[in-house]
């Protein structure tokens, strides 16, 4: 079991370029999740694929954002003309989700993209 | 909406004390309830949860009871090390749509 794991772990970017990051779920896991975390805070849910389907979208998830998982296993976010405030810890999560709604499903965590848009 | 609040860290102790971190949510509905913890410089880690009211999660001595009246979730331990040093987070998911909600985090020191 080797984790989820986010490339790259950190990245420097100018304001108005455009950056992306990879997430590599759990081999097994069919649900994905995208965070967001600033210092001091808890994270902010993004948005989540099911499989290849992107269920969910935050209004955070600005037009500057989009996600993709598209063989249903890996996953990519790309923003497109960053903006200082776009500065945060990007984390991704995986779960294995059954035919049947379970309550309480854990999250898997990877170590989180860290970007800094100067 | 669905919130949580957990007390302002950080919160310092020494070794072999008593641990409480507060945590109260709103919902509107009935969630479930996580304990996450963050160790200096690793990922995010599921530390315990509870699914229904009067249920206690518990984990490396660490406990916390789904209290529903009061809708709350204080994480508790007995006798803290210093390897309990790091960030808490309480967090809440509704069957509707599996997004964690999460407070801001507590930092805990725990001096030798």
């Amino acid at each position: 079991d080797t984790g989820v794991s986010q490339n790259p772990r950190h990245k420097i970017t100018k304001r108005g370029q455009n950056v992306t990051f990879r997430c590599d779920p759990i081999s097994e896991h069919n649900r994905l999740y995208w965070y967001r975390q600033t210092l001091g805070q808890g994270p902010e849910f993004l948005t989540y694929f099911q499989n290849e389907a992107q269920l969910e979208k935050s209004r955070l998830l600005s037009d500057r954002f989009s996600a993709e998982r598209p063989k249903g296993s890996f996953s990519t976010l790309e923003i497109q003309r960053t903006e200082q405030g776009d500065s945060a810890m990007y984390l991704c999560a995986s779960s294995l989700a059954g035919l049947a709604a379970m309550r309480g499903e854990t999250q898997y965590f990877g170590p989180g993209t860290r970007l800094l848009v100067l | 909406g669905n919130s949580v609040t957990q007390m302002e860290g950080p919160v310092t102790l020494s070794e072999e004390a008593f641990l409480t971190i507060n945590c109260t949510y709103t919902a509107t509905g009935y969630p479930s309830l996580f304990w996450y913890v963050q160790y200096p410089g690793e990922g995010l880690q599921l530390l315990l949860k509870a699914t229904k009211a009067d249920d206690k999660g518990s984990n490396k001595g660490f406990e916390a009871t789904y209290r529903k009246e009061t809708t709350s979730f204080h994480l508790e331990k007995g006798s803290v090390q210093v390897s309990d040093s790091a960030v808490y987070f309480c967090a809440l998911s509704m069957d509707s749509n599996y997004q964690l909600i999460w407070g801001a985090g507590t930092k805990l020191i725990i001096k030798p």
